[in-house]
């Protein structure tokens, strides 16, 4: 069975500074691993997602999260805040070869950005 | 992109009331889910199908019931809404597993 542990519901950071946003996940099977982002009002879109063929996983709006398997972990991180980024994210794991690959999510990390 | 519409934003019922949730991509996707969020729950699985007339329990099925005639919509139906069943309700739609999920704009219910 998979989960997913989201560490710290919310996360609050500067303009221009570090964003990370911790996951770790929990997979008898090798997963797809995916961050997802909602922005208020709206459902929720894809940010980036992991499925072996490299650790470092490049998403858009400068998004990227490094998959460590002997950590278990799937964190996000840019580099330097935007207000724009204020949002709330969302980690997921799906099992690899599941028979319906459902998305197991996590309970979701508001992030603020102060100006 | 695939595009996932669901039929209302904000939804206003009774307790007791028969609610249709109603959910249509515009792709050939096999499968399609219906997630409730909650403030500091995340998303929980109610149904999900994967084929026409084809449907699975997720991780809190009860109270509610879905419908899948067409491969394009996708139904969430609350037989007798109550209080708890307030929430906001995401319907996705995705192609193989693996693949991402498209999600709509999702629907604000409110039971009153």
């Amino acid at each position: 069975a998979q989960s997913v542990t989201q560490l710290g519901s919310h996360v609050s950071v500067s303009e221009g500074a570090l964003v990370l946003l911790r996951c770790n996940y929990s997979s008898s099977v090798p997963p797809y691993l995916f961050w997802y982002v909602q922005y208020p009002n709206q459902g929720l879109q894809l940010l980036l997602k992991y499925t072996s063929a490299a650790t470092l996983v490049k998403g858009i709006n400068g998004f990227e999260a490094e998959f460590k398997k002997s950590e278990t972990s799937f964190h996000l991180t840019k580099p330097s805040a935007h207000m724009s980024d204020a949002a709330e994210y969302f980690c997921a794991v799906s099992a690899y070869g599941g028979s319906q690959g459902n998305l197991i999510f996590g309970k979701g990390t508001k992030l603020s950005v102060k100006p | 992109d695939v595009k996932v519409t669901q039929s209302s934003r904000y939804l206003v019922k009774r307790t007791g009331e028969k609610v249709f949730l109603e959910c249509v991509q515009d792709m050939d996707h096999e499968n399609m889910f219906w997630y409730r969020q909650d403030p500091g729950l995340g998303l929980r699985l109610i149904y999900f199908s994967y084929d026409v007339k084809m449907k699975e329990k997720g991780d809190i099925p009860e109270g509610y019931s879905v419908s899948r005639e067409k491969k394009e919509r996708f139904s969430l139906i609350l037989e007798s809404a109550s209080t708890n069943q307030t929430s906001m309700y995401l319907c996705a739609a995705r192609g193989r597993v693996g693949e991402k999920l498209f999600f709509g704009s999702g629907t604000q219910l409110s039971v009153l």
